[in-house]
């Protein structure tokens, strides 16, 4: 079967960092992503890996540890507007659908 | 247009009344996805079109859901004899097939609310 696992809810204060975890079990692996996801809106792409390691993108970077089954997505800075769901989703083979996880809630206190 | 775009945004229907969305996904994409999301949760895998071939409905909830791709481009998800537990957003996504980090990305549409009363 396929399991992605991520917290529920997060509250992070305004101009800190934040670090938001995914567990995945799947028969295969071609890729985790990241979307984030504001309240009625359509989830937009923030981050894709593939191999072991961090991969940086501004203020945002993500993590994966395949032999774990892990990955991580860290917001820096964090700002009012980051507030929004982070969704974490792994793609099984090829150009197969994504399997997501439930998301995370992150609000962003001042 | 430069995204994928759904229609109608809303959609409310009376228990038992079909409904028909619909989703344009982006130019030349071959691949195209339905997801349902409910709230406050991720979205749920429904079913997955490579141009008009429909390799995987194994997520449709029952047999009153079906969805077309008849020419590879616009996608109609049908709902039949429409439940209460039929009520969420249904989100189409797109992408393009081919090498390199980009051509795995889906884009997805805004969706569609469905409110069944």
């Amino acid at each position: 079967g396929q399991n992605i696992d991520q917290p529920t809810e997060m509250t992070a204060t305004e101009g800190a960092i934040v670090q938001i975890n995914c567990t995945y079990q799947t028969s295969g692996f071609n890729g985790l992503f990241w979307y984030q996801q504001h309240a009625g809106e359509a989830p937009t792409f923030l981050s894709y890996n593939v191999l072991d390691g961090l991969e940086e993108k501004g203020r945002f970077s993500s993590f994966l540890s395949r032999s774990k089954g892990y990955s991580y997505l860290l917001l820096k800075e964090l700002q009012m507007k980051d507030s929004a769901s982070y969704l974490c989703a792994v793609r099984d083979t090829g150009n197969t659908p994504l399997v997501f996880g439930k998301g995370t809630r992150l609000s962003v206190i001042a | 247009g430069a995204g994928v775009s759904q229609s109608p945004r809303y959609k409310v229907a009376k228990r038992g009344q079909d409904v028909a969305l619909r989703c344009d996904p982006i130019s030349g994409h071959v691949s195209l996805f339905w997801y349902q999301q409910a709230l406050g949760q991720g979205p749920e895998f429904l079913t997955y079109f490579q141009n008009e071939a429909q390799l995987d409905k194994s997520g449709l909830p029952s047999d009153r859901f079906f969805a077309e791709r008849p020419e590879g481009s616009v996608s109609t998800l049908k709902i039949q004899r429409t439940q209460q537990e039929d009520s969420a957003v249904y989100l189409c996504a797109s992408s393009s097939r081919g090498l390199g980090r980009e051509d795995t990305e889906a884009f997805f549409g805004q969706g569609t609310r469905l409110t069944v009363v």
